[in-house]
């Protein structure tokens, strides 16, 4: 299947900084990518929908103040999670859509912890 | 609103048993089927995918589809205590490029 990497694997980081996660497509250009987030021992939960070159689409519930997303090029799409708090503490995992199929292809996750 | 539902489990089998997973959806337009298997702390992983009725193998693996019914099923061929996980079953409805809707997951665990 095709490989898509995320940076950092993980982060600790204190109340109010902000956070930036990286989503790569390695072998594969993705014109869309998927944020997701999951808390333990709980389901996947979209955050938004990412498109190549235009606005993200957030989920209903989803700040995009907060949590902001950038995909700027075929391979790469960027989740920011600004002024985090304690609450944003999860495991954030990205997804990359490949060409017209619908098949979706996980990053390894990121987990953040916010002190 | 479309869904995607699974029994939570767990579904517990004993090593070289078939385990059997369900899942049914909401929306009779949906036209791509999935199975991922995500162990704890790790994201999904792609196992199998299925888009027209009937059984789709591959190794130890079987995915069936009956779109009438509104089923998709994974099956599990001599069980093995690594294929302990949790099993989450995806769909895409009719518009190409959606998200995939996922459900709940089921937690399945093998004894050896």
């Amino acid at each position: 299947g095709a490989v898509v990497s995320q940076h950092p694997s993980r982060v600790i980081c204190k109340s109010g900084t902000s956070v930036k996660i990286e989503c790569r497509s390695l072998d594969f250009q993705a014109t869309t990518m998927f944020w997701y987030r999951q808390f333990p021992k709980q389901s996947l939960m979209l955050m938004a929908t990412s498109n190549e070159g235009s606005k993200a689409t957030y989920e209903q519930g989803v700040e995009k103040d907060k949590f902001l997303i950038n995909h700027a090029s075929l391979t790469l799409s960027t989740l920011t999670v600004t002024s985090a708090h304690p609450e944003d503490s999860s495991f954030y995992i990205c997804s990359a859509r490949l060409g017209l199929a619908d098949e979706q292809f996980f990053g390894p996750g990121t987990r953040l912890t916010v002190l | 609103q479309k869904e995607v539902e699974q029994n939570s489990g767990p579904l517990s089998v004993p090593e070289g048993a078939i385990a059997s997973l369900n899942c049914t959806y909401s929306d009779r337009g949906s036209q791509s089927f999935f199975w991922y298997r995500q162990y704890s702390g790790k994201s999904p992983e792609l196992i199998m995918s299925i888009y027209s009725n009937g059984d789709k193998e591959d190794g130890r693996f079987t995915a069936q589809l009956n779109k009438a019914s509104q089923y998709v099923s994974l099956l599990i061929r001599d069980s093995q205590p690594s294929d302990s996980a949790t099993y989450l079953c995806a769909v895409n409805i009719a518009q190409a490029g959606t998200a995939l809707i996922f459900g709940k997951g089921t937690t399945l665990s093998v004894s050896s």
